[in-house]
């Protein structure tokens, strides 16, 4: 099935780091989604974009709505151990009851 | 106020069986979907119900069906499984008229 790029696979870094991952799509999307799972959980929503340009934080994590509407990033700054777990972006391309469609995955690694 | 749940949490099944997975919606959601997600691999969409109706469909063969309750639980079914149909499977449950979709921590199924 259709799956977003995400990017990097994996990350390991240490604790207060600040961290940047991204998310690509051949097409147009209308809303940008940045999902946390934890092992045995399923995926919870950190933030909802719904604009192009729209920069949106939810506490230590910051992300964007790219502004050609194929690509979002999120960012974390000062990296806790918690942070650790898979981050998933997601995406509609359509209207409100559309599938999402995920990316693989970003899995990050913190030491302290 | 509980989320997305569903059961049973872990299920192993032999080659060729038929199973059902069971989901009941966050309370004040509507509409119900469901995702398979293989190891390593980001939620691929299965099919969402809204109106105890299938909407829309990914790219998965009729050996998945599923239905929709009135009180808007939902169940899905696999006929002839495969061992390829091993995979955490998630309920995702939403309000219609919003984007942002909870998710249930799973059910994982292993074909054997």
């Amino acid at each position: 099935g259709q799956q977003l790029n995400q990017s990097p696979q994996s990350m390991f870094i240490q604790e207060g780091e600040d961290v940047s991952m991204n998310c690509t799509s051949s097409s147009i999307f209308n809303t940008w989604l940045w999902y946390k799972q934890d092992p045995g959980e399923g995926p919870v929503l950190l933030i909802a974009l719904y604009k192009a340009g729209e920069l949106t934080s939810n506490g230590r994590l910051t992300a964007q709505f790219g502004i050609t509407r194929k690509d979002s990033f999120l960012n974390i700054s000062a990296s806790i151990p918690s942070d650790v777990g898979i981050y998933f972006c997601a995406g509609h391309a359509g209207q409100a009851g559309t599938a999402l469609i995920f990316g693989k995955g970003t899995t990050l690694s913190v030491s302290s | 106020d509980a989320g997305v749940t569903q059961s049973p949490t872990h299920l192993i099944k032999t080659r060729g069986q038929q199973v059902t997975l069971r989901c009941s919606p966050k309370s004040g959601h509507d509409t119900v979907s469901w995702y398979q997600q293989a190891l390593g691999q980001g939620p691929q969409f299965i099919f969402q119900y809204y109106e105890e109706e299938e909407r829309q469909r990914g790219n998965f063969p009729d050996r998945f069906s599923g239905h929709q309750f009135p009180n808007y639980s939902s169940e899905l079914n696999v006929n002839a499984l495969l061992l390829g149909d091993s995979a955490l499977y998630l309920c995702a449950s939403r309000d219609w008229a919003n984007y942002g979709y909870t998710f249930g921590s799973g059910t994982r199924l292993t074909v054997v």
